[in-house]
């Protein structure tokens, strides 16, 4: 298995811009998150969805933030407008049964976010 | 709400010596508590987790932890550090059956050879 995908690596774009940040989660798992990491906050859940559905989306840090699972497989992460505070590495995880268990999350490389 | 701490930013070890990490958690039910651990310009890979039964829990790379309720805490152990555990270790405690977990701010491995 290919584990979790993310692209791009990197991204770096100018404020004002908007940002689109992919994932591809392993296949038969149902439950996908987000996460922020930063030096200043560490590692913060954003959202996590569990089959399409989500679920807790209160540590989105504002309207600028949006997420979406189009299908089982795929998610992403929009940010519109995108300002330098969005910097940022930003890893999604999914694990196979979602809340029903105490599943390992299975986490992505991440994508590294620099907005000038 | 529950919480990490993770009270050693950066930890200096030789190779080959003993390691312990610390996490202390904050939780008012029965924890899920995981250690993950993450190499340079890598995600997140777990190395164990404790959810019940005994509180000795062993993991992968030889590394194992301990859970004790009176002190609410989670350290990580292994007998022997090598040159390739150099990485960041996080602490996490899991809420509604373990998927929604709140991390600690990470302690930095170092290995002097």
């Amino acid at each position: 298995d290919a584990g979790v995908i993310q692209s791009p690596r990197h991204e770096v774009t100018e404020m004002g811009q908007e940002v689109t940040l992919r994932c591809k989660l392993i296949s038969g798992h149902n439950s996908l998150f987000w996460y922020r990491q930063t030096m200043m906050r560490g590692l913060e859940l954003l959202i996590y969805f569990n089959n399409n559905v989500p679920i807790d989306d209160s540590g989105m840090p504002e309207d600028r933030f949006s997420a979406k699972m189009p299908n089982a497989s795929f998610s992403t992460l929009k940010i519109q407008p995108s300002e330098p505070r969005d910097s940022a590495v930003y890893f999604c995880a999914s694990s196979p049964r979602g809340l029903a268990g105490t599943d390992t999350q299975y986490f992505g490389p991440g994508t590294r976010l620099t907005v000038l | 709400a529950q919480s990490v701490t993770q009270p050693d930013i950066h930890i200096t070890v030789s190779e080959g010596a003993s390691l312990e990490l610390r996490c202390n958690y904050s939780y008012g039910a029965t924890p899920y508590l995981f250690w993950y651990v993450q190499s340079p310009g890598q995600g997140l890979q777990l190395l164990l987790k404790y959810f019940s039964g005994d509180t000795l829990v062993q993991g992968i790379k030889g590394f194992e932890a301990e859970f004790k309720r009176s002190q609410s805490s989670f350290n990580l152990r292994k007998p022997s550090v090598h040159w390739s555990d150099a990485a960041e270790y996080f602490c996490a405690v899991g809420e509604g059956g373990g998927n929604k977990l709140t991390f600690g701010t990470g302690t930095q491995l170092k290995v002097e050879l």
